[in-house]
């Protein structure tokens, strides 16, 4: 009940090209869902986020899609970039709790 | 500057020393929270706290311990560290108003 699967696990994309990630989860009291972004050697660091009152978030060339009745969202990274070379990881949560549930995880190669 | 501070940055042990991980933020923040990240796993949420005196399980708190009698510091004590305790360990904190989690740099545990 409190999975997020997150797939793929591994992506490679072509310089401009588009670069999506697809998570699904269980727990329909999940009302936050983040994704974070790792470059190697760093800690994560938030990227963009959605609730599940609309169903479309976009800041810059990042953009959300939530499709609450199939309970998955998804990251759309646009004219993909080698430095968007990193590992996003999907997460959810349910606020004023403490616990944040995060995806395996996706390593994404942008091939210049 | 605003930050989230771990240490040790890398540290190599042997089975059943003990062993603590100490984290530091100077934002003020009253929750902060310990993960561990495994290839092909993700990250999982081993313990948090909402504040001073507060702390609550994650969803893999075995052979772990925290404490927070400050507000700034939630170090993560490993007493009997086991070979399966080898991991990258992140803390991180935010204010309970807002979601948004700030990451430390992390540490990397060898147990021999």
């Amino acid at each position: 009940q409190q999975q997020v699967k997150q797939s793929p696990q591994s992506l490679i994309v072509q310089k401009g090209g588009i670069s999506i990630i697809n998570c699904a989860y269980e727990n329909t009291a999940f009302d936050y869902f983040p994704w974070y972004q790792q470059f190697p050697g760093k800690g994560p660091a938030l990227l963009i986020a959605i609730r599940p009152d609309v169903s479309e978030k976009k800041e810059g060339r990042f953009t959300i899609s939530f499709n609450k009745s199939a309970k998955q969202f998804s990251l759309h990274i646009m004219d993909s970039q080698p430095g968007d070379s990193a590992t996003y990881f999907c997460a959810a949560s349910i606020s004023n709790t403490g616990k944040l549930i995060f995806g395996q995880g996706t390593t994404l190669q942008v091939k210049p | 500057e605003a930050q989230v501070t771990q240490n040790p940055r890398y540290l190599i042990t042997v089975t059943g020393k003990k062993l603590t991980v100490t984290c530091s933020q100077n934002m003020n923040h009253e929750y902060m929270s310990w993960y561990r990240q495994d290839p092909g796993l993700g990250l999982r949420q081993i313990y948090y706290s909402m504040n001073v005196e507060v702390t609550d399980k994650g969803d893999v708190p075995e052979g772990y311990k925290v404490s927070r009698k400050e507000k700034r510091n939630f170090p993560l004590i490993l007493e009997s560290p086991s070979p399966n305790q080898t991991s990258l360990y992140f803390c991180a904190s935010r204010t309970v108003n807002q979601e948004t989690q700030y990451f430390g740099p992390g540490t990397r545990l060898l147990v021999l």
